[in-house]
């Protein structure tokens, strides 16, 4: 079965600084990987995914994730934060199940203060 | 468009009621998915339905867990004699067909008592 590591459950940052938030991932044979992002009170939202092709992939509000398989890696990265990014972000993998599980991480909460 | 919508938002009930926790996809979608958020996890899967049928349903924990989508809109996800584990946020989530991105709703707060 498939499984994700968020190692890192806060991460405080100061506004218009790079982040950083790791995700590992256990191999196999198809990895298809999912950033969510979830702000207060609200439901989860896509903010990027890698099914296949460029490992490099660019989502929503700036955000990008590399894929990397030797490392079994997904981690997310955004050059600047705002305020606004205050949120839980969990990265997620599809299951051996097939597409309709989604396996999430145990999340990560990025703290931007000013 | 509207997006998936949950009801009702917050639920408190006492230990061993029954509950009744309802979602509405997003219009077209076929699949829609139930998922349960304990504090500081991650959503976990709980049933994938297909349509009207529950094309997967491994991950609802015990059968005291039920549910149904009768007319492959509005689905609702039962819970028999509510324990105080059974406490979490609720997350329904619905897409255009199985392997496209899944839309998750708000959620539904559920306190056991």
């Amino acid at each position: 079965a498939q499984s994700v590591t968020q190692l890192d459950s806060q991460v405080p940052v100061f506004e218009e600084a790079p982040v950083e938030l790791r995700c590992n991932y256990s191999s196999s044979v198809s990895v298809y990987l999912f950033w969510y992002v979830q702000y207060p009170n609200q439901g989860l939202q896509l903010l990027l995914k890698y099914l296949s092709g460029s490992t490099l992939v660019k989502g929503i509000n700036g955000f990008e994730a590399e894929f990397n398989k030797s490392q079994t890696s997904f981690h997310l990265r955004k050059p600047s934060v705002h305020i606004s990014d205050t949120a839980e972000y969990f990265c997620a993998v599809i299951s051996d199940g097939g597409f309709q599980k989604l396996v999430f991480g145990t999340g990560t909460r990025l703290l931007v203060s000013p | 468009g509207a997006g998936v919508s949950q009801t009702p938002s917050n639920k408190v009930t006492e230990k061993g009621k029954y509950v009744e926790l309802r979602c509405d996809p997003i219009s077209g979608h076929t699949a829609l998915y139930w998922y349960r958020q304990s504090l500081g996890q991650g959503p976990e899967f709980l049933i994938y339905f297909q349509g009207t049928g529950a094309a997967d349903d491994s991950g609802l924990p015990n059968d005291r867990f039920f549910a149904v989508r009768p007319e492959g809109s509005v689905s609702t996800l039962k819970i028999q004699r509510t324990e105080r584990g059974d406490s979490a946020v609720y997350l329904c989530a619905s897409s255009y067909r199985r392997e496209e991105t899944q839309y998750f709703g708000p959620g539904t707060r559920l306190l056991v008592l």
